[in-house]
Order: C-alpha cells, then structure tokens, then sequence
C-alpha cells in the first residue's frame, strides 16, 4: 500500500532555511508526480507547488517562486521542501501528497503525515 | 487565481442525517473538483475528485454534483466518524486552490 512518511516537526528562527523530506514506500516513486501542501493553523489548506520525480521539474506557486526549492532523490525514493528566508507566517503544517494517477492531475489521494514547522525568535 | 467558496462554515447535524455541502468556484472549472476531509490531527482524505468520483474505499453515503460552478457534497447519512471538517479544491487551473473549509459538528 502506498505510503509518505514525513520528517519530524522543527523549529526555526526568522530569516533561516528549512527541509523537509517526504520517503514514499509501496508504489513506483518516479511514477507520480508529488505535491507539497501546507495549512497554517486555523487557515485553509495551501498548494506550494509539485514535483515531478521522473524528470525533476517542478512548478511553484508565484509567492513561493523566490524562497522554495523542491528535490527528489531517487534512490531512495525521498522528496525534498526547501523553504528559506523564513517568517513568522511560515508557520504551518507541511504535507507532501502524491497524484492519484501518473502525469499532473491535481487530485491528491496518498498524503504524509505532515511536518510541523514552527518560526519563531 | 481562482476563489472557492464554501457553505456553510459550520454545518450542526445529528447522526443518520443527510448532509448537504456547497462549494463555488469563481470561474469556471469543469469537472476539476475535488472533496477531502479532515479529522482534527490527521492529513487530508480524498474523498471525490471529477466532481463525482468516488475515490478507492470511500463509502457509497459520499456522494458530489456539479451545476456550472456550484458543487455539493452529499453526505447521505452521517456516522460518528464523519464528523470533520470539508475541503472542495479546484485543479482546472494553476496555481491549485482549495476553499476555507466547511465543518460538520454534532
């Protein structure tokens, strides 16, 4: 069965970088395209952006365009958020998903557990 | 960037109801909807996706309509474990958005 499991949570300080890494286990890695989503508390979810294992190319969302990286490492089948230049309203849960189907479809249905980032002086 | 909009944002009901949640986009997106729930702690679920699709294992009380920009997820007759908060999301156009959310409370 398909599964992300997800680094464990961090703290950081404004101004700082983060990575988080998402393992995938029980499916081809480089056969689907992986999403990274985040939900700061109380706020709805976010799209950041996705990465294609196969190829490595990645889209970002415009606000992120300057300040996030997205890797892959196949292998071991690992994807990697880089998120720098951090502020107080990066606080969030991070979650890498993966697309239901091969190709960039957008419909997400295996999620890790989510990574908890917290920015704080 | 296109806008979903959720309805209610919190929904009371009793279980064995019928739930009844609305999504609309600000412009056109097709088919390209999906549904998620959430439970407090835990990622995401998909639930729907083409608007009306089932996702593998979720139960057959899940149902999702489209008319133009309005979705609906029906929850035909809710148990215990459903209690949780909704998310409909648009992936006709980047950047992908989902909408604020819709909680169903006891």
């Amino acid at each position: 069965q398909a599964q992300l499991v997800q680094s464990g949570a961090e703290v950081k300080k404004p101004g700082a970088s983060v990575k988080v890494s998402c393992k995938a286990f029980g499916y081809i890695f480089v056969g689907y395209f992986l999403h990274w989503v985040r939900q700061a508390p109380g706020q709805r979810l976010e799209w950041m952006g996705w990465v294609n294992p196969n190829t490595g190319s990645t889209n970002f969302v415009q606000k992120f365009q300057d300040r996030v990286t997205m890797t892959t490492d196949t292998s071991i089948d690992t994807a990697y958020l880089e998120l720098s230049r951090l502020r107080s309203d990066d606080t969030a849960i991070y979650y890498c998903a993966r697309d239901r189907e091969t190709g960039i479809r957008g419909e997400v249905d295996v999620w890790g557990e989510g990574t908890t980032v917290t920015v704080s002086s | 960037e296109i806008v979903m909009t959720q309805s209610p944002a919190t929904l009371s009901v009793s279980p064995g109801e019928r739930a009844t949640l609305s999504c609309r986009a600000s412009q056109s997106v097709n088919y390209f909807l999906a549904w998620y729930q959430q439970i407090p702690g835990q990622a995401p679920r998909l639930l729907i996706y083409g608007a009306s699709t089932r996702a593998t294992g979720i139960p057959a009380r899940f149902s999702g309509s489209r008319s133009g920009t309005e979705f609906t997820l029906t929850i035909s007759s809710l148990q215990s474990e459903d209690f949780a908060v909704y998310y409909c999301q648009q992936y006709s156009d980047w950047p992908y958005t989902f909408g604020q959310g819709t909680k169903v409370e006891i």
